[in-house]
């Protein structure tokens, strides 16, 4: 079973600053990787899919980028409302979580 | 608009059952596999179970297998949960979420309802 590994848990920083999330495969996935922001009390979005691909309504500031075990979600200039969890998913695996906060 | 509506949560006992629905709509639901999906209280995402677009086949998580059964009905655009032998562990929001591609088993979610809170407690 494939594992994925977030890091950081918890990332601080400030609107209009760039966010780097990573997520680390226990194996290989390809690019079968995906990425969701979850605000409280509210449900998952879906934000990349396959690595890099940005979902329907999905800010340009968001990218995803990497290949085999070694995955990134980029927020290129943080907006007030960005401050979240993000979780990445391949199959049924989803990484623990990284809290983004101001 | 694509939209997925739990409902069915509440409080139970330990030991009880319960069953969940996700009623579809704004897309032919008999094109698209779905999932369940939980998060307990503070907690992160714990997939439970698939089921094909013809509910042919399912898949659960060692987690719930032998006591949560998915199921759907194609005639009515509802997915199911029975959830049975209930465990305080259980306690979460239950969350139903569409596969991202047609007839595709395996892939990204989207979209995913807003979900229905089970608690668990004696």
């Amino acid at each position: 079973e494939i594992v994925l590994t977030q890091s950081p848990g918890t990332l601080s920083l400030s609107p209009g600053e760039r966010a780097t999330l990573s997520c680390r495969a226990s194996q290989s996935i390809n690019r079968y990787l995906a990425w969701y922001q979850q605000k409280p009390g509210q449900a998952p979005r879906l934000l990349i899919y396959d690595a890099s691909n940005r979902a329907t309504g999905i800010p340009a500031r968001f990218s995803g980028s990497g290949s085999g075990t070694d995955f990134t979600l980029t927020i290129s200039s943080l907006e007030p409302e960005d401050f979240a969890v993000y979780y990445c998913q391949q199959r049924t695996t989803f990484g623990q979580g990284t809290r983004l906060e101001i | 608009q694509v939209l997925l509506v739990e409902s069915g949560g509440g409080a139970v006992q330990p030991g009880r059952s319960l069953r969940l629905s996700c009623e579809a709509s704004g897309f032919t639901f008999s094109h698209y596999a779905l999932n369940w999906v939980r998060q307990g209280p503070g907690k992160g995402l714990e997939w439970l179970s698939l089921i094909s677009d013809d509910g042919t086949r399912t898949y659960s998580a060692d987690s719930v297998k032998g006591r949560f059964t998915i199921s759907r009905d194609n005639s009515k655009n509802i997915l199911y949960l029975q959830m049975n032998s209930l465990t305080i562990d259980d306690t979460a929001v239950y969350y139903c979420a569409r596969m991202g591609v047609p007839g595709a088993i395996l892939g990204w979610f989207d979209p995913w309802g807003q979900g229905t809170l089970v608690t668990v407690s004696s």
